[in-house]
């Protein structure tokens, strides 16, 4: 059975930091793209970025809303997939969602709140 | 960038009624195009890939139509358990990954 878990979300401060983990089971993860997408309060679904495997040379693309603050990275060793998230604002509090794959998305995970306030 | 765009954002149906979500992509996708659904609280779910598609377990009154930039969800028999948002994604030209709006659907 495929699962995704995000871990490490939380409340931070604007302009700090913090980094999801998405642990992964179930499949061949060095085989596969990984994503992240996150839904802000009410609102719909946004990409956030993916990492390919490492077959498509582990490149990674992101949305043009967290270029060069957000970072995705894997391992593959351990079947965990990163984002590690700096400068954050206040616009990216959300539920972050770990995916596999980012052209049709198959499986999601349970989702981290991540609420950036003062 | 492919923008999508669902109508309606939401609707009120019976039990048993047909539902119709509608679906346009700002240029032309093929049948590219998924849907999910994803019910309060919970992680979005793939229903419907490459735009007809239905995937494995998910019940036989739901369907998907269309090719180019029109498509459309159907559910032949709205049941209880369908009351959730549904959402459009284009897979034919990525990054980035682009979604429509959302449908919310009620039962009255």
């Amino acid at each position: 059975e495929v699962q995704l878990v995000e871990s490490g979300g939380g409340l931070v401060q604007p302009g700090r930091s913090l980094r999801l983990s998405c642990t992964s089971s179930g499949f061949i993860f060095a085989d596969y793209a990984m994503s992240w997408f996150r839904q802000a309060p009410g609102k719909g679904l946004e990409w956030v970025g993916f990492i390919r495997s490492r077959v498509y040379g582990g490149a990674t693309q992101y949305a043009a809303t967290v270029k060069d603050r957000f970072t995705i990275s894997r391992d593959d060793s351990k079947s965990i997939a990163y984002l590690q998230m700096n400068s954050l604002k206040t616009e990216d509090t959300a539920v972050y969602y770990c995916t596999r794959e980012y052209g049709i998305i198959d499986y999601w995970g349970q989702g981290a709140l991540v609420t950036v306030s003062s | 960038d492919i923008q999508m765009t669902q109508s309606p954002s939401s609707l009120s149906a019976s039990v048993g009624d047909r539902v119709t979500i509608t679906c346009r992509a700002s240029q032309s996708i093929s049948r590219n195009l998924n849907w999910y659904q994803q019910k309060p609280g919970k992680a979005p779910n793939l229903l419907i890939y490459a735009t007809s598609n239905l995937r494995s377990g998910v019940p036989s009154r739901f369907s998907g139509s269309g090719s180019g930039t029109d498509f459309t969800l159907t559910i032949s028999s709205l049941q209880p358990e369908d009351v959730a948002t549904y959402y459009c994604q284009q897979s034919y030209s990525t990054p980035p990954v682009t979604f429509g709006g959302g449908t919310k659907v009620e039962i009255k």
